[in-house]
């Protein structure tokens, strides 16, 4: 019953390090999301992928990649971390790009 | 900028009381309209959603109102409790954007036992 699965939970880079934030769902959703939560700035749509093998830029997508693995996994990597991207990042999934997203518990990123 | 614009950033109310959340948008294509309530430490799960041709949806003590003309929305808690107390985000998504999602910024609600 794990649902949407994100590791690691907590990450402290340097900046100019780069790290890859991994996410897996057991609910045999098509679309899968990355977004990024500040304060006072809701969730940002960093990418996202509507079906297996494609991918596409959403709100903010600078400093990032993604890949969709398969249909059950969907990174995100940050190639050269910089203090912009201290976040909280949250990956999510759906059955379709129509539906309700259900999403994981978030991975607290702070860069220094 | 954002696409939906919530407030307030924050509301305390007490125990029984009710909750107000606006939100308001320009974009005349959206066409639905979630609201998603987030616990700390965890992630957002959808409350409750409304689509344009109707103008209430409840379930339980939740409700959303939604004004066309005006272009807001806006959800009710009813007899809130503290079990209520979390983040909720309002939202908006059209066709015309690939069904992406446009969040609020978010209003934290804290419900006074």
């Amino acid at each position: 019953n794990a649902g949407v699965t994100q590791t690691p939970k907590f990450q402290v880079l340097k900046t100019g390090q780069s790290m890859t934030l991994q996410c897996a769902q057991d609910m045999n959703h098509n679309s899968m999301y990355w977004y990024r939560q500040d304060p006072g700035m809701g969730l940002r749509l960093i990418y996202y992928s509507a079906s297996e093998g494609t991918t596409d830029k959403g709100e903010v997508p600078n400093g990032y990649n993604v890949s969709r693995l398969n249909k059950r996994e969907f990174s995100l990597r940050l190639e050269s971390a910089a203090p912009s991207q201290t976040s909280v990042y949250f990956c999510a999934s759906s059955r379709s790009v129509r539906e309700k997203l259900f999403f994981g518990s978030g991975t607290q990123l702070s860069v220094l | 900028q954002q696409q939906v614009k919530q407030s307030p950033q924050s509301l305390i109310v007490q125990k029984g009381g009710i909750s107000i959340i606006n939100c308001a948008y320009e974009n005349t294509a959206f066409d639905y309209f979630p609201w998603y309530q987030q616990f700390p430490g965890k992630g957002p799960a959808l409350l409750i959603a409304i689509r344009p041709d109707v103008s209430e949806k409840k379930e339980g003590r939740f409700t959303i109102s939604f004004n066309k003309s005006a272009k807001q929305f806006s959800l009710h808690i009813m007899d809130s409790q503290p079990g209520d107390s979390a983040t909720y985000f309002c939202a908006a998504s059209s066709r015309s954007n690939d069904y992406k999602l446009s969040f609020g910024a978010g209003t934290t609600v804290t419900v006074r036992a």
